[in-house]
């Protein structure tokens, strides 16, 4: 079956450390995309690719890192320097060339920090 | 500047009711695309339609309507007899043709259905 796997499900970490989550889809996507929701404010973007090795920073950037090296495959680094990492994170995906694609995502990851 | 809104935070309903949850959008593009997006508790974004801003024809699909309104700058949803299963949040979104796929989230709706 085509689609999104994020992992973990649940990740728990201690201030100051860095942690990455893993996001993969087999749905041939040349874009992706990492959300963070926290409640009662929707979704708001913190990376996005439009294509291999290349991404640029959404609205809320500052404290995370990403890279993609393959198509496949998209990981959010939340790094130290994070100062309220504890939330919801939605990775997605979607065709490009042309406008107005739907974004599907995946389960999602549920980070928080002890 | 885009913008979506969705000013109903949490609504509750009795199985059977109808419902409408409302979005209003700002953008400045006269090309663009709305969405609505269901989250249901496990956590999973479901995609429900697509519309884009040429196209003011309303849809239906089995229970679920959606208004589209360009001179209010709405796109609402309605759901028809609810029902247990529809208990979840439901975000409306917006992209614009310059950004890309680019999506703008609103706070999202809480939809309370009770038996």
């Amino acid at each position: 079956d085509g689609g999104i796997t994020q992992s973990p499900k649940y990740l728990f970490r201690k201030e100051g450390q860095n942690v990455t989550l893993s996001c993969e889809q087999n749905l041939n996507h040349d874009a992706m995309y990492w959300y963070r929701q926290d409640p009662g404010q929707g979704l708001r973007l913190i990376y996005y690719s439009q294509i291999v090795n290349d991404f640029q920073k959404g609205d809320i950037a500052e404290g995370y890192s990403v890279s993609r090296e393959k198509k496949e495959s998209f990981p959010l680094t939340v790094t130290s320097a994070q100062k309220n990492p504890t939330a919801f994170y939605l990775c997605a995906s979607s065709m490009v060339g042309g406008r107005g694609n739907e974004q599907f995502f995946g389960p999602g990851t549920r980070l928080t920090v002890l | 500047a885009q913008k979506v809104t969705q000013a109903q935070t949490e609504i509750s309903v009795v199985e059977k009711e109808d419902v409408t949850l409302d979005c209003v959008y700002e953008t400045r593009d006269t090309t663009y695309y709305l969405f609505w997006y269901k989250q249901p508790p496990s956590g999973e974004l479901v995609f429900l339609i697509r519309r884009n801003s040429f196209d003011e024809q309303n849809e239906i699909s089995g229970r679920y309507s959606w208004n589209f309104q360009k001179s209010t700058s709405s796109f609402n949803f309605t759901i028809t007899a609810s029902q247990v299963v529809d208990s979840a949040v439901y975000f409306c979104a917006l992209s614009e043709a310059q950004y890309g796929n680019k999506l703008v989230f609103g706070a999202g709706t809480i939809l309370r259905v009770k038996s």
